[in-house]
């Protein structure tokens, strides 16, 4: 596609639940990142692939969170037992190569995951 | 670990007057960048700064990278309504794998 993608682009649940959240990189970008971002606050870096490897899992904020990412292509970040503190909009972001300083980062537009 | 501190954390301007915001650090950055937040959408990247002292502009955008390779400005000149939204500083360091560090944000809001 055009742009990165993520779905969906609103989520409610319940406190207990397990979510699934989805995105779509730009077609060719092999690099995949996964940020957080709290309200009124800065992006919280979680997560990054490189094809479908995951070389830097240090911002996951607890074992509760986990990502995956197939065929080099679409990437899922699941959570599981959500508290209320994982309110946040999730942001999806992929590059060509990467993750370099030279190489940017194409953001989706979030998906806004609201725990009850 | 480490952190951006940006101000101010919001403004609320006049149409045509500028804006200016600063990003700085305990830490030395290699890279800075600053991008740009509009209601429901994902950031998206302004400028991007890679030598300490380095001064580039965008159009209506300046933004330099400090000497002491710790801090950061953006200007906004004669600012109009679409300049509206959240403005990001960010940064890598020589130790950076695959993390940017990001400020907490301004919000500007410009009155027509």
């Amino acid at each position: 596609g055009a742009g990165v993608s993520q779905s969906p682009s609103n989520k409610v649940t319940e406190k207990g639940k397990d979510v699934e959240l989805r995105c779509d990189p730009i077609s060719g970008h092999t690099a995949l990142y996964w940020y957080r971002q709290s309200l009124g606050q800065g992006l919280e870096f979680l997560i990054y692939f490189q094809g479908n490897s995951a070389p830097d899992k240090s911002g996951l904020p607890s074992d509760r969170f986990s990502a995956e990412r197939t065929g080099g292509s679409v990437s899922t970040l699941t959570i599981q037992r959500t508290q209320q503190e994982d309110s946040a909009v999730y942001l999806c972001a992929s590059s060509f190569s990467g993750p370099s300083a030279q190489e940017t980062q194409y953001f989706g537009p979030g998906t806004r995951l609201l725990v009850l | 670990g480490q952190q951006l501190n940006q101000s101010p954390q919001s403004m609320f301007i006049q149409e045509g007057e500028d804006v200016s915001m600063n990003c700085t650090s305990s830490s030395i950055f290699n890279t800075w960048l600053w991008y740009k937040q509009e209601p429901g959408e994902g950031p998206v990247l302004l400028i991007a700064l890679y030598k300490a002292g380095e001064l580039t502009s965008n159009g209506r955008l300046t933004a330099q990278f400090g000497i002491t390779r710790k801090d950061s400005f953006l200007n906004i000149s004669a600012s109009i309504p679409s300049d509206v939204g959240i403005y990001f500083c960010a940064g890598w360091t020589s130790s950076n794998t695959g993390k940017l560090i990001f400020g907490q944000g301004t919000t500007l809001q410009v009155k027509p």
